[in-house]
C-alpha cells in the first residue's frame, strides 16, 4: 500500500519565478492537506483540498494556490517565487481524522 | 486560535535511558486532538502517538507515552528505553475535532540518543 509521494524531492528556482509541486496521496484517501516547513519551525499549515475544492486555508498570500485532481492527487502552485518562500512543502492525505494524517516525505524548495 | 509551545529546542539522552520531552498548548477548546510526530532525516512526519482530550486514560504505544494534563494543558511525551532509531525531531501537534481539521505545530525538539 503506497503512502504519500511527493515529487519533485528537491527544486532550485530563482526569485520571481513560478513552481509548481505535486503529491499523491494515499491509497484510498481523499483529502489532501499542504505545510510549509521553514528550516529549524513547525509545519505551517497553507490549505486543504477534499473533492476538488479549496476547503480551509491558512494564513498565506494568494500567490499560493493548489488544485485536487480526481484521482485525489494534488498541486501547489507558488508564483513569484520570494527568497523566504524557500522550505520544505509537505503534503499530508487523510480520509477520517482525527486518526491522523499520513505525511509525505516533502520537496524542498529553495529559491536563490 | 490554538498555539503550541515546545520549550526544549534540543535534548540528548544516553541510548536505553527514559528521556520526557514537554509540550504545552493553549485553546478554548473543550474537545480536541493532540499528537506527537516524529522526523527523521529521511523528512517525513511518523505519527508516533495520538491523546484525545475527553479521555483521561494517558496513551500508550509500546515504549512511548504522554501524561496529559489538561488542566494545565500539557502534554508530554515520554521516551523509555531509548534507542538510536528515536533520533529525531520530534513535534507536538493540536487538532480539533471537526472533520479533517488542520494540525497546529510547535516548533520541534531535535532529541539526539548516545550509543
Amino acid at each position: 500500500d503506497a503512502g504519500v509521494t511527493q515529487s519533485p524531492t528537491h527544486l532550485i528556482k530563482t526569485r520571481g519565478q513560478q513552481v509548481t509541486l505535486r503529491c499523491s496521496p494515499k491509497s484510498g484517501h481523499d483529502t489532501v492537506s499542504w505545510y510549509q516547513q521553514a528550516l529549524g519551525q513547525g509545519p505551517q499549515f497553507i490549505f486543504q483540498y477534499y473533492e476538488e475544492e479549496e476547503r480551509q486555508r491558512g494564513n498565506f498570500p494568494d500567490r499560493f494556490s493548489g488544485h485536487q485532481f480526481p484521482n485525489y492527487s494534488s498541486e501547489l502552485n507558488v508564483n513569484a517565487l520570494l527568497l523566504g518562500d524557500s522550505a520544505l512543502y509537505l503534503c499530508a492525505s487523510s480520509l477520517a481524522p482525527p486518526y491522523g494524517y499520513t505525511f509525505g516525505s516533502g520537496t524542498r524548495l529553495t529559491v536563490v | 486560535a490554538q498555539t503550541v509551545t515546545q520549550s526544549q529546542p534540543e535534548m540528548s539522552v544516553q541510548e536505553a535511558e527514559t528521556v520526557t520531552l514537554s509540550c504545552t498548548y493553549d485553546t478554548s477548546e473543550s474537545n480536541y486532538y493532540l499528537f506527537w510526530y516524529k522526523q527523521p532525516p529521511s523528512r517525513q512526519m511518523i505519527l508516533v502517538i495520538r491523546q484525545e482530550a475527553y479521555k483521561q486514560q494517558n496513551a500508550t504505544e509500546n515504549r512511548f507515552s504522554v501524561n496529559f494534563q489538561k488542566a494545565a494543558k500539557s502534554f508530554s511525551l515520554k521516551i523509555s528505553d531509548s534507542q538510536l532509531g528515536d533520533t529525531a525531531m520530534y513535534f507536538c501537534a493540536f487538532m480539533k475535532p471537526e472533520g479533517n481539521e488542520k494540525l497546529t505545530f510547535g516548533t520541534g525538539t531535535r532529541l539526539t540518543i548516545i550509543p
